[in-house]
């Protein structure tokens, strides 16, 4: 089981470009969660995918979109990049029928290294 | 606003000492806590977690403890280990409806353990 893949792994950009990001879930899994981690920070909420539609959504700007696709993987575009947008992008993967059945209120969520963006 | 706050950015403990990492939290929403570790270069990895209705919870040589009417929670490690040395986030999450999982993630401590 390969877990939690990211591609790229580092990726530079210049103001006002487009990046996609993409990950693919640890097998088994279906749902997909974006974070943001600047520098000496925790990792920020981007959003959710679960069944190809976004399910939650943290405090971004709509420059931050995603999609899911029927295999689960997942990709992260940002459009009109700004020098505040370079971070480590985390990607993780979970199964939604833990919770979905009503059991424990937390499913496990498996990170993958990152994708480190740099924008000039 | 940070909902989950970690003020001890760093930590140093001799190895075979107790690791006490600590968190505090705002959100009175939140009805479970987690703590993640991380090594440079990987993805955090989840170490325990404890829901609200617990004080308590334990796993080998990690023990995290709640307090809910301080809105508090830590992590012991005992006895602390080299390969402990890593980045530890506390974690936290609103069960919400539907059931979709929204982690809001502290700013992490640096913990070192000196052998």
């Amino acid at each position: 089981d390969a877990g939690v893949t990211q591609s790229p792994t580092h990726l530079i950009k210049t103001r006002g470009q487009q990046v996609t990001l993409r990950c693919s879930p640890k097998s088994g899994h279906d749902t997909v969660s974006w974070y943001q981690q600047a520098l000496g920070q925790g990792p920020q909420f981007i959003f959710q995918y679960y069944e190809e539609e976004e399910r939650q959504r943290g405090n971004f700007p709509d420059r931050f979109s995603g999609h899911q696709f029927p295999n689960y993987s997942s990709e992260l575009n940002v459009n009109a990049l700004l020098l505040g947008d370079s971070a480590l992008y985390l990607c993780a993967s979970s199964l939604a029928g833990v919770w979905l059945a009503g059991g424990s209120s937390y499913n496990e969520q498996f990170f993958g290294p990152g994708t480190r963006l740099t924008v000039l | 606003d940070q909902q989950v706050k970690q003020n001890s950015p760093s930590l140093s403990v001799q190895e075979g000492r107790i690791s006490i990492l600590n968190c505090d939290y705002t959100n009175s929403m939140f009805d479970y806590f987690l703590w993640y570790k991380k090594y440079p270069a990987e993805g955090p990895t989840f170490l325990i977690s404890i829901s609200s209705i617990k004080d308590k919870n334990e796993d080998g040589r990690f023990t995290v403890f709640l307090n809910k009417s301080a809105k508090h929670l830590s992590l012991h490690i005992v006895p602390s280990q080299p390969g402990d040395s890593a980045v530890y986030f506390c974690a936290a999450t609103a069960g919400g409806g539907g059931g979709y999982q929204k982690v809001t993630f502290g700013t992490g401590t640096k913990l070192q353990v000196i052998p």
